[in-house]
């Protein structure tokens, strides 16, 4: 078991871009959640799906974020354009009914400048 | 609404000493009630959960929570720190669904 994988760890964009983070969650894991943490907001939940389905997005801060997943391995957060107050670690987790919470990964740091 | 209190910021224990973390929730039910562990730079570590049962619950690393209806607390504790114990501490409540997460307690440990 590979656990959750988050690509890229870090990125670094300048103001304006666009960026793309990535999650594989684990295989089996019908529910996915896309977290951002902060300094000064702590753990904020953002979105999540329940097989491949957008449950619940009322933490997305704006239009300017989006996520997909367009199948049960793989999931997309979209910030478009980014903003200096986006800087943050993203994380991923997953989890099943019934078993041992969620499951997280290491994250992306995103810095934009 | 559910939410999560962690009312301590920062704690230092000495290693070797015991330690308690204080977790109090707001909930509609008995909810399902997490600790987790986040070293500097890494993700989220489940330490243990509660969802029915005995009201105190082993988890990895030797620590232990206990599960206060009355008290809506979930504290955690540990017997004896380690200084590889130092990290963030989170208190997590909610349905596998949807977690809300305490601010957190980062915990030092001093020689």
């Amino acid at each position: 078991d590979a656990g959750v994988i988050q690509s890229p760890r870090h990125e670094v964009t300048e103001m304006g871009q666009e960026v793309t983070l990535r999650c594989k969650p684990i295989s089996g894991h019908n529910s996915l959640f896309w977290y951002r943490q902060t300094m000064m907001r702590g753990l904020e939940l953002l979105i999540y799906f329940n097989n491949n389905v957008p449950i619940d997005d009322s933490g997305m801060p704006e239009d300017r974020f989006s996520a997909k997943m367009p199948n049960a391995s793989f999931s997309t957060l979209k910030i478009q354009p980014s903003e200096p107050r986006d800087s943050a670690v993203y994380f991923c987790a997953s989890s099943r009914p019934g078993t041992d919470g969620y499951t997280f990964g290491s994250g992306t740091r995103l810095t934009v400048v | 609404a559910q939410s999560v209190t962690q009312p301590d910021i920062h704690i230092t224990v000495s290693e070797g000493a015991s330690l308690e973390l204080r977790c109090n929730y707001s909930y509609g039910a008995t909810p399902y009630l997490f600790w987790y562990v986040q070293s500097p730079g890494q993700g989220l570590q489940l330490l243990l959960k509660y969802f029915s049962g005995d009201t105190l619950v082993q988890g990895i690393k030797g620590f232990e929570a206990e599960f206060k209806r009355s008290q809506s607390s979930f504290n955690l504790r540990k017997p004896s720190v380690h200084w590889s114990d130092a990290a963030e501490y989170f208190c997590a409540v909610g349905t596998f669904q949807k977690l809300v997460f305490g601010t957190g307690t980062r915990l030092l440990v001093s020689p």
